[in-house]
C-alpha cells in the first residue's frame, strides 16, 4: 500500500539555523499538507497545498515558514530561521481530492530538535 | 477560530470494556469531524469521520456520535482489544476553512488484557 514517507526522521539544529523537511506524498495525490505537533499538545495546522500553490494557512505558518513542491514528487517545508520553539513533530499529509471528502494520509514525522 | 476539547486525555479499560472519547468545538459552523487513531512511534491514521446531517455513524467496533445543538461529538469502542491501545485525536473543520482540520489534544487509550 503506498504510503507518504518523509526524511529525515530527526533533525537537529542550531537556533536560527534554515532547516529543510521533506516529505513524498502519495502519487496520484494532488492536495499536500503540513502539521506540527509540540510535544504533548495537539497538532496544528500549518499549510495546505493544492495546484502548486498555497491554499490554506494557519496563523503559525508565518514568514519564517515556506513550501514548495520542487519537482513531481517532493514536497517540502522550509524554517528560515529556527527558533526554539519551533521543536516539535512535523506531519506531512497528503489526499487525493479535498480532505473533507477524502482521506488524509499523514507520513510518520520529522522530529525537529532546535538547540 | 475553533477551538476543539478533548477528553479524557488518559483511558485505561479492561479488555472487552467499552471506551468513550469525548470532544466539543466551538464553530458552529464546523460540519466535518474525523477521528485519528495514532499507534505510539506510527503515523496518525484515519479511523472514522461523521459530517454533520448525520447523527451517528458506525464501523464494526467503532462508532461516532454528533450533537450539533450541544456541538460535541464523541468515539464509541466497543469489545474493546489490545490492540486498540494508541492515542485517539478528534478533528473539526469547516467549509469556510475546509482544508483545514482543528484537533484535539488526544486521548491515550490502554486496553488492560
Amino acid at each position: 500500500e503506498p504510503e507518504v514517507t518523509q526524511t529525515p526522521s530527526h533533525q537537529v539544529t542550531q537556533m536560527g539555523q534554515e532547516v529543510i523537511l521533506r516529505c513524498v506524498p502519495i502519487s496520484n495525490h494532488l492536495y499536500f499538507y503540513w502539521y506540527r505537533q509540540i510535544l504533548g499538545q495537539k497538532v496544528e495546522f500549518l499549510v495546505s497545498f493544492y495546484n502548486n500553490e498555497i491554499s490554506e494557512k494557519s496563523e503559525i505558518f508565518d514568514d519564517q515558514f515556506s513550501v514548495e513542491r520542487p519537482d513531481g514528487s517532493n514536497f517540502t517545508l522550509k524554517i528560515r530561521s529556527t527558533k526554539l520553539e519551533d521543536s516539535a513533530m512535523y506531519f506531512c499529509a497528503s489526499s487525493v481530492g479535498t480532505p473533507r471528502v477524502n482521506t488524509q494520509y499523514f507520513g510518520p514525522g520529522t522530529r525537529l530538535t532546535v538547540l | 477560530g475553533e477551538n476543539v476539547e478533548q477528553h479524557p486525555s488518559t483511558l485505561s479499560v479492561q479488555e472487552g470494556d467499552s471506551a468513550v472519547i469525548k470532544c466539543t468545538y466551538s464553530d458552529s459552523a464546523s460540519n466535518y469531524f474525523p477521528w485519528y487513531k495514532q499507534e505510539l512511534g506510527k503515523r496518525p491514521q484515519l479511523i472514522i469521520d461523521i459530517r454533520s446531517n448525520v447523527g451517528e455513524k458506525k464501523d464494526q467496533r467503532i462508532a461516532v456520535t454528533l450533537n450539533k445543538t450541544a456541538k460535541h461529538f464523541s468515539l464509541h469502542i466497543t469489545e474493546t482489544q489490545p490492540e486498540d491501545s494508541a492515542v485517539y485525536f478528534c478533528a473539526a473543520s469547516a467549509p469556510n476553512t475546509g482544508n483545514q482540520f482543528y484537533f484535539g489534544t488526544g486521548t491515550s487509550l490502554t486496553v488492560i488484557p
